[in-house]
């Protein structure tokens, strides 16, 4: 079964870090680009990160740039965001997703999400 | 504020046709291609159209989408219960290097 599982969620205080994993199994995971999305509560989905095949690209929201870094362990089927001086603004439902691929952004596949809170 | 732009609302009758319109710039929906997403209440997203009108496996024909200039537009026709869903446009963005997202259509079965 194609699917991605994250986690790494959970509360943390402003300024904190965390480090989110999606382990993905079922697919030949380097041959696709992979994003994190994310989702406040009550609130639509926003993009947050890009890595390309080999993990040599990243890109970033403009929000995020600086504090949040996207990688992948080819070897291990794992794409990761670490999580840096985090703010309340960041709590949210964080999902990986894979891009189909012959395309760099249409996400065809979704892990469950895991629920990143900031708060003291 | 979202730089694509979606209704906040639809909605419709069973059976009925229905589109969500989804609005954006030269610099999105203009130059690269439109996807669709829906989202059933407290599930993950799922991906409906990809570049501008076409379906993935298992997306049923009853979804449909297309784009024109900096415009894209999401139809269903044969409107059923389960449609009723949020349902989000997204495209990359050539000068914010990223993908952006409408803000979402939340789509009613009356």
């Amino acid at each position: 079964e194609v699917q991605l599982v994250e986690s790494g969620g959970g509360l943390v205080q402003p300024g904190g870090s965390l480090r989110l994993s999606c382990a993905a199994s079922g697919f030949t995971f380097s041959s696709h680009w992979m994003h994190w999305v994310r989702q406040a509560p009550g609130k639509g989905l926003v993009w947050v990160s890009r890595i390309n095949i080999d993990g040599s690209t990243t890109y970033y929201a403009d929000s995020v740039k600086g504090r949040l870094t996207i990688s992948r362990d080819n070897a291990k089927n794992t794409l990761y965001l670490q999580m840096n001086s985090l703010r309340a603004e960041d709590t949210a439902v964080y999902y990986c997703a894979r891009a189909v691929v012959t395309t760099r952004n249409a996400l065809d596949i979704w892990g469950q999400g895991t629920m990143v809170t900031v708060s003291s | 504020q979202s730089v694509v732009t979606q209704p906040p609302s639809a909605s419709g009758t069973p059976g009925q046709r229905v589109t969500i319109s989804c609005s954006g710039s030269s610099s999105n929906i203009g130059s690269n291609s439109v996807n669709w997403y829906q989202q059933l209440p407290g599930t993950a997203p799922k991906l409906l159209i990809y570049d501008n009108s076409q379906r993935p496996s298992g997306v049923p024909d009853r979804f449909s989408g297309s784009k024109s200039g900096t415009s894209a537009s999401l139809a269903i026709s044969g409107l059923q219960s389960e449609d009723e869903a949020d349902y989000y446009c997204a495209a990359w963005h050539d000068s914010l290097n990223g993908v952006v997202f409408g803000g979402g259509t939340k789509l009613t079965v009356l």
